[in-house]
C-alpha cells in the first residue's frame, strides 16, 4: 500500500497569512493527487485534483503542486472560512490512501 | 444537480452485517465514465477508503476489510449497496458514499470523490 505523510499535522495562521501543506507518497504517483476541505460535521469538499488543476467553484487563493512523490497545497491568503481539517489523497493504486489530516486554524 | 445520500441504521450490534445504500440523482449509474466509492471516518479521525465500483461492475476493495466487504449497484433505483459483515465497535464512523467522474477505462485514470453524500453515523454496540 502506498502511504501518504502529511504535514504538518495542525497549524496555527493569521488571516492573510500564506499556507502551506505537504503530502509525501511512498512510493511515486505522478500526478494522481487530490486536496480535500473538511469542516466539523460536514462532508470533504474537493478542493483540487490531478495535483494541481482547480475544482470549479473553489477560490482560487487555492492552489496545489508537485509530482511524484512530493505535493503542496497552498493558501495564498489565508481567510476565516477556512478554518477546517485538510487531506490528500492518492488514486495512483489499489488502496486508495489519505493523508493523516492537517488541521489549520485561525489565530 | 449532483447528489447522493446515505441510508441505513445507525446502530449496529457486534458480530451483525450493515447494509448502506447510496442513493444517486443527477448522474446515472450506467454511464462508463462514472462510479461511486464508499469512505469511511471514525470520530476523530482520518477519512479511510473502503472500494469503488463503476459502470462494468469493475470493484476493488482496501487490502485490510476485503474478506468483509462487498459493493454492488441497483442502476434501475440509482443505488450504490455496501455490505459489511461481523461489525466490531471499531467499526463505529461516518460512512460517506462519493462519486468518481472521468474514468477511462483503457487508462485507468479517474478522477475521484467530485461529489460527496452528507455521511451517516453508523454505531456499533450491544
Amino acid at each position: 500500500d502506498i502511504q501518504m505523510t502529511q504535514s504538518p499535522s495542525s497549524l496555527s495562521a493569521s488571516v492573510g497569512d500564506r499556507v502551506t501543506i505537504t503530502c509525501r507518497a511512498s512510493q511515486g504517483i505522478r500526478d494522481d493527487l487530490g486536496w480535500y476541505q473538511q469542516k466539523p460535521g460536514k462532508a470533504p469538499k474537493c478542493l483540487i485534483y490531478a495535483a494541481s488543476s482547480l475544482q470549479s467553484g473553489v477560490p482560487s487563493r487555492f492552489s496545489g503542486s508537485g509530482s511524484g512523490t512530493e505535493f503542496t497545497l497552498t493558501i495564498s491568503s489565508l481567510q476565516p472560512d477556512d478554518s477546517a481539517t485538510y487531506y490528500c489523497l492518492q488514486h495512483n493504486s489499489y488502496p486508495l490512501t489519505f493523508g493523516g489530516g492537517t488541521k489549520v486554524e485561525i489565530k | 444537480q449532483v447528489t447522493l445520500k446515505e441510508s441505513g441504521p445507525v446502530l449496529v450490534k457486534p458480530t451483525e452485517t450493515l447494509t448502506l445504500t447510496c442513493t444517486v440523482s443527477g448522474f446515472s449509474l450506467t454511464n462508463a465514465r462514472m462510479g461511486v466509492s464508499w469512505i469511511r471516518q471514525p470520530p476523530g479521525k482520518a477519512l479511510e477508503w473502503l472500494g469503488n465500483i463503476f459502470s462494468s461492475d469493475e470493484k476493488s476493495y482496501t487490502t485490510s476489510l476485503k474478506s468483509r466487504l462487498s459493493i454492488s449497484k441497483d442502476t434501475s433505483k440509482s443505488q450504490v449497496v455496501l455490505t459489511m459483515t461481523n461489525m466490531d465497535p471499531v467499526d463505529t464512523a461516518t460512512y460517506y458514499c462519493a462519486r468518481i467522474s472521468e474514468y477511462d477505462f483503457w487508462s485507468g485514470y479517474y478522477r475521484p470523490f467530485d461529489f460527496w453524500g452528507q455521511g451517516t453515523l453508523v454505531t456499533v454496540s450491544s
